[in-house]
């Protein structure tokens, strides 16, 4: 039964460009959300994916967006990306309608612009 | 917005002592679950506590909901270097459809030997 898989593990990018992150959610798991990490801090949410719609939407601007598919995959999109974005994207599944939206995170990938 | 406040950030303990980190919410929560980050890892969950007042063990992990649901506590007795990471809190609000959980900032633990 595999976890929640993210790739790419690493990435790096210049100021100005686009990236792209990709989660596949845990087996049996519907829901998708993603997290922003940065360095010592918590978790901060970006948004949610449910049934391919965005379900809630953290305090994020709209350079960053995302996506859902038929098979719960999910990405996530920044475009004109800062140098503040730099930090650990953290993707975790989870399944609608059990009790309390717990979280299963994936490893995580590690974004620093430059 | 909804915020999660959590103290300490560091905790640096000798092996064999407790520990305990405390968690905030500014407004009240339908419950709230704790997760664990060792160094270069991810959050890894931990428990969930919905009712006013629980309180959970886990081996030597004493978890703690508030009576008002705004306020929780993680207790470790006799520290182990195992429990070496970061403890996170994580409140959760039921609006309708929406599930968010709110993260606080963590308490690094570092366990000396």
């Amino acid at each position: 039964d595999a976890g929640v898989t993210q790739s790419p593990t690493h990435l790096i990018k210049t100021r100005g460009q686009q990236v792209t992150l990709r989660c596949s959610p845990k087996s049996g798991h519907d829901t998708v959300s993603w997290y922003q990490q940065a360095l010592g801090q918590g978790p901060q949410f970006i948004f949610q994916y449910y049934e391919e719609e965005e379900r809630q939407r953290g305090n994020f601007p709209d350079r960053f967006s995302g996506h859902q598919f038929p098979n719960y995959s999910s990405e996530l999109n920044v475009n004109a990306l800062l140098l503040g974005d730099s930090a650990l994207y953290l993707c975790a599944s989870s399944l609608a309608h059990a009790g309390g939206h717990i979280q299963y995170f994936g490893a995580g990938t590690r974004l620093s612009v430059l | 917005g909804q915020q999660v406040m959590q103290i300490p950030q560091y905790q640096h303990v000798q092996e064999g002592e407790d520990f305990t980190t405390y968690c905030n919410s500014s407004t009240t929560l339908s419950n709230i679950q704790w997760y664990k980050q060792r160094p270069g890892g991810h959050p890894v969950f931990l428990i969930q506590l919905v009712k006013s007042g629980e309180v959970k063990k886990q081996k030597r992990l004493t978890f703690q909901f508030g009576e008002a649901k705004k306020n929780s506590s993680l207790h470790i007795t006799a520290t182990q270097t195992t429990d070496v990471g970061t403890y996170f809190c994580a409140g959760q609000i039921s609006s309708g459809s929406a599930r968010q959980l709110t993260f606080g900032s963590g308490t690094q633990l570092t366990v000396l030997p």
